[in-house]
């Protein structure tokens, strides 16, 4: 079964409404970042990335944002919906043999 | 159709057993990974490799040995379980190192 205390931080959100996530990385040489999309039982999912000579990306939906000064990264997903729930994660990607940097996770939850 | 795929899914055994995961992909790609994740979510690379070498090795316990028999295929062995061994085991790829990873539907390791 699913392990419980995951002590995860969680956002929860309206369907409807936009979601923000935050990530804050590590370091500050990283030139490419991705978020994933975990649902429950699956693997993570590429959503969108960002390399580190822009500052903002547009997907469908989703909005990646980049801030190298604070080294902050976030994702929008606009008009949240249910098959939005799951655990979101920020990554870096610290060198070119593509080693890459999880954050912790946010839990997204979708409430109608 | 699957693009990353690992077996087994489900893998419950006792310590001190050895025990072997298995990885492929079908979409041509020259970089696999296998990362650990642990029950608070946490992601981390263990091992990568290119074109069959190696070429992340992270700091992990030597009874771990990774085995590439082509460019398609990663598999994964541990030796001597330990309880500390349980954790969802997940394989990726990618199509040259330093770009998007796909991840396969991870393997759940259970050692009692």
């Amino acid at each position: 079964g699913e392990s419980v205390g995951l002590h995860l931080p969680t956002l929860s959100v309206q369907e409807g409404d936009n979601s923000i996530i935050n990530c804050a990385y590590s370091n500050s040489a990283s030139d490419y970042f991705i978020w994933y999309k975990q649902e429950s039982g699956k693997g993570p999912q590429f959503i969108i990335d960002i390399r580190s000579n822009m500052d903002k990306r547009q997907g469908q939906r989703v909005t990646v944002l980049l801030n190298k000064t604070v080294k902050h990264l976030s994702l929008q997903i606009a008009a949240t919906q249910p098959g939005d729930s799951a655990v979101y994660f920020c990554a870096e990607n610290q060198d070119s043999w593509g080693k890459l940097q999880f954050g912790a996770g946010t839990q997204v939850v979708v409430t109608p | 159709d699957t693009a990353v795929s690992q077996t087994p899914k489900y893998l419950v055994t006792q310590m001190g057993n050895d025990k072997s995961i298995k990885c492929e992909q079908n979409l041509g790609h020259d970089t696999m990974y296998w990362y650990k994740q642990d029950s608070k979510k946490f992601l981390k690379i263990m091992f990568s490799y290119n074109n069959k070498e190696l070429i992340i090795n992270e700091t992990v316990p030597n009874r771990f040995s990774p085995k590439s028999p082509d460019k398609a295929h990663l598999n994964l062995h541990i030796n001597s379980l330990e309880l500390g061994d349980s954790a969802v085991y997940f394989c990726a790829s990618s199509r040259t190192s330093g770009n998007e990873q796909f991840f396969g539907p991870g393997t759940r390791l259970t050692v009692l």
